[in-house]
């Protein structure tokens, strides 16, 4: 059981050059997130996904953009890197609580990408 | 902005010995989870506890939940060099599909 994977692990990209980090997650979970995890600021939510096909912004979503075509995958697309964006990239994913809306399972992270531009 | 603070931002101890690590809140919130992260590696889930729960243990990890201070608590006891990790505190709130995280606390735990 892989969980949740993300490629690449690591990258270099020089400004204004433009990629893509692929989350995929084998648990059938609804809910996916792209985080950003710079020294002293913890993790910062760029963009979810409550569903295939769905998408949403997060607190710091400027300069990303996503996609969730299907239900295992969710995308995370860099148009222009910038140096500001050199940091490391979570992915998560988590179930859906039959009950209540939002979040309240516990989220599964991958090993992160760590993304450097220069 | 991040919504749980973490405190204290590090802490050393010897093993065997227990850690205590205190995370504060703004806003009302529908749980709190614990998180644990190895140097190099992703969050690992340790301890989810609802707004209307006060205690949840998991093994050595016990986590307190005052909702009228808006803070928690993590304790580890009995700390091995295995434990050596930051830990960071995540909130929900009712009818969001967010957690906030805090920025962390780094435990060294020495042999």
């Amino acid at each position: 059981n892989a969980g949740v994977t993300q490629t690449p692990k690591f990258r270099v990209l020089k400004t204004g050059q433009s990629m893509t980090l692929l989350c995929a997650q084998d648990m059938n979970h609804e809910y996916m997130y792209w985080y950003r995890q710079d020294p002293g600021m913890g993790l910062r939510l760029i963009h979810y996904s409550v569903g295939e096909g769905t998408t949403a912004k997060g607190e710091v979503p400027d300069g990303y953009n996503v996609s969730r075509l299907k239900k295992q995958n969710f995308l995370l697309g860099l148009e222009s890197a910038a140096p500001s964006q050199t940091s490391v990239y979570f992915c998560a994913s988590s179930h859906r609580d039959r009950g209540l809306m939002g979040s309240n399972q516990p989220q599964h992270f991958g090993d992160g990408t760590r993304l450097s531009i220069l | 902005s991040q919504q749980g603070e973490e405190d204290p931002q590090a802490l050393s101890i010897q093993e065997g010995e227990n850690a205590t690590m205190n995370c504060s809140y703004k806003t009302s919130i529908n749980n709190l989870q614990w998180y644990r992260q190895n140097s190099g590696r992703g969050l690992v889930h340790l301890i989810l506890i609802r707004s209307n729960e006060r205690e949840k243990h998991s093994g050595r990890l016990r986590v307190t939940l005052d909702t009228s201070k808006k803070s928690s608590s993590l304790l580890i006891t009995a700390s091995r060099a295995a434990d050596t990790a930051s830990y960071f505190c995540a909130t929900a709130i009712i009818v969001d599909y967010k957690l906030s995280f805090g920025a962390g606390t780094t435990v060294t735990v020495r042999a």
